[in-house]
């Protein structure tokens, strides 16, 4: 069964104070891995799509990696406004469909 | 712009009542889903269309019902058969699974 869990599930973080969040997948029929913000009460808004290991894409603050079995969003120097919902999803193919599978996601903030 | 729209934002629904939360789409996606939201969980698939007149169940999909008549919409019944139905509603859809785009939600609660 494909699996996507998310560590820590909660982060908070001083202004200024870089870190990165865990997504660990499973590798059945993998499509792409995606990383999304979902700010309270609103859908979730995109952020990068991996499709290899040692792939690598940069936006602003974030940088999301992959491996084999892993991924990593790294966030330099944050932000107040980088306080969100991070979550990771895998794109799967199944019978013929493609469908995300999602983690719980990261709650983080962001202490100015 | 292109995008995806659902409504009502809030729903409120009697016990025993159905109600029907729309999504509408202009992007020219084949495919369109519905997740839920609880709090503090990820997303879960309740129901998929990969084309019109064809859908398939997610891993929730009991006490939900879907159509699909047009490639534009995709709305999702909450049957008075779903006991827990309060959540946080929302559609999505793709071309052939490269990026997904979301709409804003809809909030359900039991009153």
């Amino acid at each position: 069964e494909d699996q996507v869990t998310q560590s820590p599930e909660a982060l908070r973080l001083q202004e200024g104070e870089s870190s990165s969040l865990n997504c660990s997948y499973t590798v059945s029929g993998l499509r792409g891995l995606f990383w999304y913000r979902q700010d309270p009460g609103k859908g979730p808004e995109f952020l990068f799509t991996l499709y290899s290991a040692g792939e690598e894409k940069e936006k602003e603050r974030l940088k999301a990696t992959l491996t084999k079995k892993e991924s990593f969003l790294h966030i330099t120097a944050p932000k107040p406004e980088d306080s969100a919902t991070y979550l990771c999803a895998e794109s799967i193919h199944f019978q013929g469909a493609q469908k995300l599978v999602f983690g719980q996601g990261t709650r983080l903030t962001i202490n100015p | 712009d292109g995008g995806i729209t659902q409504s009502p934002k809030y729903l409120f629904r009697k016990e025993g009542q159905n109600v029907t939360l729309s999504c509408e789409q202009n992007l020219n996606h084949d495919a369109m889903y519905w997740y839920r939201q609880d709090p503090g969980q990820g997303l879960r698939l309740i129901y998929y269309s990969q084309i019109v007149n064809d859908f398939q169940k997610g891993d929730i999909a009991e006490g939900y019902s879907v159509s699909r008549e047009k490639k534009e919409s995709f709305p999702l019944t909450v049957t008075s058969a779903q006991k827990n139905p309060t959540a946080f509603y929302l559609c999505a859809s793709t071309l052939g699974g490269y990026g997904y785009t979301f709409g804003s939600g809809t909030r359900l609660t039991v009153v």
